[in-house]
């Protein structure tokens, strides 16, 4: 894989539903994976920097996994609530600079 | 903390035009600021790094005589679109770290602009 993509493009979830999807980005050369939630209108905001294979980081009811060498990461939502809805994008770095290569996003619509 | 602004946060010109954006830290000095760019349904493209104080670095098929980007403090960058066209309408968002360079220092984003160039 050459870029990062992110799947499903879009989701719809009732709340208090748990849901996940994914990001998937070269695994060759891996410097960090990042996390960021974008509501409507805000700035996107910083969630997790994941670096280590098998790491798992949390943040309240969300939750994101790593794997390094299959190069995909997933980004868990527990109990969903209406506050949730956003699109969601990863990152990968393409150098040790720190320049992002982004997914086109994960748009979350939580209803009530 | 960490917070970016951008302005302003809409903006409709004539083709022909020049449009300054602005970017700023308000409550950290930043290193290091991006520029991207985002068309509808796809994902945020860098455009260029800038770093205080020196020139940008532009990403490859980014024309920097087009997008001027000037990073001349440590909390204030701008983009300035010169002689814009309609092709040059889009989203444009900043963003803004502590460090020069690190994969995984956090990039703290400002709420975009949107450009339409009629």
């Amino acid at each position: 894989i050459l870029n990062v993509e992110q799947s499903p493009q879009s989701l719809h979830v009732q709340e208090g539903d748990s849901t996940n999807f994914t990001c998937s980005f070269p695994s060759s050369n891996f410097y960090a994976l990042h996390w960021y939630r974008w509501e409507t209108a805000k700035s996107p905001e910083a969630l997790f920097v994941m670096t280590l294979n098998g790491d798992e980081k949390k943040k309240g009811r969300i939750s994101a996994t790593l794997n390094t060498k299959e190069g995909y990461s997933y980004l868990y939502i527990k109990g969903s609530q209406p506050e949730d809805s956003a699109t969601y994008l990863c990152a990968s770095p393409t150098d040790s600079w720190g320049k992002l290569q982004f997914g086109a996003g994960t748009q979350v619509v939580v209803t009530p | 903390g960490a917070v970016v602004s951008q302005h302003p946060s809409r903006v409709i010109c004539k083709s022909g035009t020049s449009v300054k954006i602005e970017c700023r830290s308000l409550d950290f000095q930043a290193t290091t600021m991006f520029w991207y760019r985002q068309f509808p349904k796809q994902s945020l493209m860098l455009m260029a790094t800038s770093n205080e104080g020196s020139k940008a670095t532009y990403e490859q098929g980014v024309e920097k005589d087009k997008f001027l980007i000037n990073h001349a403090s440590l909390t204030l960058s701008t983009l300035t679109v010169t002689s814009a066209h309609p092709e040059d309408s889009s989203f444009y968002i900043c963003s803004a770290r502590f460090t020069t360079g690190s994969s995984t220092d956090t990039q703290y984003f400002g709420p975009g602009t949107r450009l339409t160039v009629l």
